[in-house]
């Protein structure tokens, strides 16, 4: 029971690289979601998406794309990193409805230099 | 102002005591999620709830909707339990409190 995997752990970029995180889930759940988490705050939502092929832009989104081209998977882009996106990344996955819980990954820690 | 504020930020403790940790939120919710989250590690739900109290082992979860407040107890702390504990609330969205660093000592 895998559950929400999510890859690379750990990454280092230099500032203006791209770089893609992946997000797999194997719960057939409809919503997934993409946060980050930094030191003194609340995790934040970046980009959410309520099913295959749709996505939403959350709190903090720009500097940031997605793509759900499948049901399972949630792609997170940076196209042009930079050191305030140093942070690390939490991807989540819920059935839909207001009283379901979420599933989180283990999340990806990016610092960019 | 935050919309969901938790208290304490840190807390430390012995092992075998009671811990509460307690959380305050200031917006109309559907639901309250409570959260672990262990260092380096991933984040595990451990509690959703939207009236009165539900418990899990040694854990228990209450919420008071009229108060817009909520506290999470630890009975029998152990070493194990150190973590970040977090409170979210469900709206159109979910919002996060800070967190709370509990530290546990044999």
């Amino acid at each position: 029971n895998a559950g929400v995997t999510q890859t690379p752990k750990f990454r280092v970029l230099k500032t203006g690289q791209s770089m893609t995180l992946l997000c797999a889930q194997d719960m057939n759940h409809e919503y997934m979601y993409w946060y980050r988490q930094d030191p003194g705050m609340g995790l934040r939502l970046i980009h959410y998406s309520v099913g295959e092929g749709t996505t939403a832009k959350g709190e903090v989104p720009d500097g940031y794309n997605v793509s759900r081209l499948k049901k399972q998977n949630f792609l997170l882009g940076l196209e042009s990193a930079a050191p305030s996106q140093t942070s690390v990344y939490f991807c989540a996955s819920s059935p839909p409805g207001q009283y379901y819980g979420y599933t989180f990954g283990s999340g990806t820690r990016l610092t960019v230099v | 102002k935050n919309e969901v504020e938790q208290s304490p930020q840190n807390l430390t403790a012995q092992e075998g005591e009671f811990i509460t940790i307690n959380c305050s939120y200031s917006v109309g919710i559907s639901a309250l999620h409570w959260l672990q989250q262990h260092p380096g590690g991933g984040i595990v739900s451990l509690f959703m709830l939207s009236s009165g109290k539900k418990k899990h082992g040694r854990l228990i979860a209450t919420i008071n909707i009229q108060e817009k407040h909520s506290s999470l107890h630890i009975t029998a702390s152990h070493p194990r339990d150190s973590a970040v504990y977090i409170c979210a609330v469900r709206t159109d969205k979910l919002i996060f409190g800070t967190g709370t660093r509990l530290q546990v000592f044999p």
